[in-house]
């Protein structure tokens, strides 16, 4: 049975710095790309990073340059370094697979069940 | 505010049809099929529809899709109480180079 654990949320003041980890289990990690997702309470889910299967990354402006994607495959883990973390950057994160892939669409069939960041002071 | 844009609310008695709009532009939904996610409470989204009207194992026929031009939709057929949840619309964007996502649609089932 596949499964994500998030951990290393928290509250931490404008400025500073956390890192999230997200341990998988149940499937084989290394033949999947991973996302982090971050929902702010009452709202919608964001979009924050993603790792392909090669190590490649990718962000939106919202964070590129402040947060790092990056995973262990001997571990079954993937990370984000979340760095000058502002108020805006509140939210729950969840780190999702991606199961369903294709021309045009990446779809998360298993999310974590999610850890919340605080920033504030 | 999200780059999709989703109805607030929506509402059916059980038994009835309902469906869920999602509106998007040129460089997502124009390009990029749909996905659809369920979120309960407290719970995190749960994958609900792929590549406009695809079912993943275990997700009844009830729930189907569509997409023409901009927009997308989701449909509910037969409904049930335990449908209530918020549902989200998501797809790719071309400018983002990555997931954008509705702003959610909170089902309730009267």
């Amino acid at each position: 049975e596949v499964h994500l654990v998030e951990s290393g949320g928290g509250l931490v003041q404008p400025g500073g710095s956390l890192r999230l980890s997200c341990a998988a289990s149940g499937f084989t990690f290394s033949n999947y790309d991973m996302h982090w997702v971050r929902q702010p309470i009452g709202k919608g889910p964001e979009w924050v990073s993603a790792i392909g299967t090669t190590g490649d990354t990718y962000y939106p402006g919202s964070v590129k340059g402040r947060f790092t994607i990056s995973r262990e495959n001997a571990k079954n883990s993937f990370y984000l370094q979340m760095n000058s973390l502002r108020a805006e950057d509140t939210a729950v994160y969840y780190c999702a697979r991606v199961g369903y892939r294709g021309r045009g669409y990446n779809a998360f069939d298993f999310w974590g069940r999610g850890t919340m960041v605080t920033v504030s002071s | 505010q999200s780059v999709l844009t989703q109805p607030p609310s929506a509402s059916g008695t059980p038994g009835q049809r309902v469906t869920i709009s999602c509106s998007g532009s040129s460089s997502n939904i124009g390009t990029f099929t749909v996905n659809w996610y369920q979120q309960l409470p407290g719970t995190a989204p749960k994958l609900l529809l792929y590549s406009d009207n695809q079912r993943p194992s275990g997700v009844p026929a009830r729930f189907s899709g569509s997409r023409s031009g901009t927009s997308a939709s989701l449909a509910i057929s037969g409904l049930q109480s335990d449908d209530e949840a918020d549902y989200y619309c998501a797809a790719w964007d071309a400018s983002l180079n990555g997931p954008v996502f509705g702003g959610g649609t909170k089902l309730t089932v009267l």
